[in-house]
């Protein structure tokens, strides 16, 4: 079966700091990653798609990398608006199922 | 601009049967694939399924086979998901989700606002 984990599962931060959140899929899924924000009460909201794209909008603070099975997002600085769950997502080619991971929750130190 | 309207929060209890829908506008709406995932409390994210809006094809986890039909209604531009012999474990929020077809790699950009159900005697 197709896992996707997730670490740390909760990254305690202040504003201003960098933030380093970790996915590793148990099988290659070459560069098939995305990153999706989501905060309480809202639907997720695409951030990141093939590893490494911003999609439109998305600020610059917000990078992607990774290939394989190894991904990381990075948010360069943390602002007020950034703490919420994070998770990274692959989409398989055929057929067409999506495996989230369990989600890092960037918090309010 | 582009929206994807669910249908409202729904009660039902253990054994009934729950459809969701799911209005789409401002674009094409055979132009684009649909997913449907779900989020029970404190849980993540589950794929329930997809459809080929244009064509009527459907893909269904198989944590849900047997259970879930998603169908669609082009000229109403709406998708559907059907949830039958509900158990208290599929209280959730059920999200749906549009995806381009030949580069779906680009992500699901777009989702409606989710529809809380609740199963409950």
């Amino acid at each position: 079966e197709f896992v996707l984990t997730q670490s740390p599962a909760t990254l305690s931060l202040s504003p201003g700091e960098r933030a380093t959140l970790s996915c590793r899929a148990s099988q290659s899924v070459t560069s098939y990653l995305a990153w999706y924000q989501q905060k309480p009460g809202q639907a997720p909201r695409l951030l990141i798609y093939d590893a490494s794209n911003r999609t439109a909008g998305i600020p610059a603070r917000f990078s992607g990398s990774g290939s394989g099975t190894d991904f990381t997002l990075t948010i360069s600085s943390l602002e007020p608006e950034d703490f919420a769950v994070y998770y990274c997502q692959h989409r398989n080619n055929w057929p067409p199922r999506l495996t989230f991971g369990p989600g890092t929750k960037v918090d309010i130190k | 601009q582009v929206q994807l309207v669910q249908s409202g929060a729904e009660v039902r209890k253990p054994g009934a049967s729950v459809k969701i829908s799911c209005k789409a506008s401002g674009y094409t709406f055979i132009s684009y694939g649909l997913h449907w995932v779900r989020q029970a409390p404190g849980q993540k994210i589950e794929w329930m399924g997809w459809i080929n809006t244009g064509t009527g094809d459907t893909k269904y986890s198989r944590n849900f086979q047997g259970r879930v039909t998603i169908t669609r209604d082009t000229s109403a531009t709406t998708g559907y998901m059907d949830l039958s012999g509900l158990k208290s474990e599929d209280t959730a929020v059920y999200y749906c989700a549009r995806e381009p077809y030949y580069d779906f790699w680009r992500g699901q950009d777009y989702w409606g606002q989710g529809t809380s159900v609740t199963v409950s005697s």
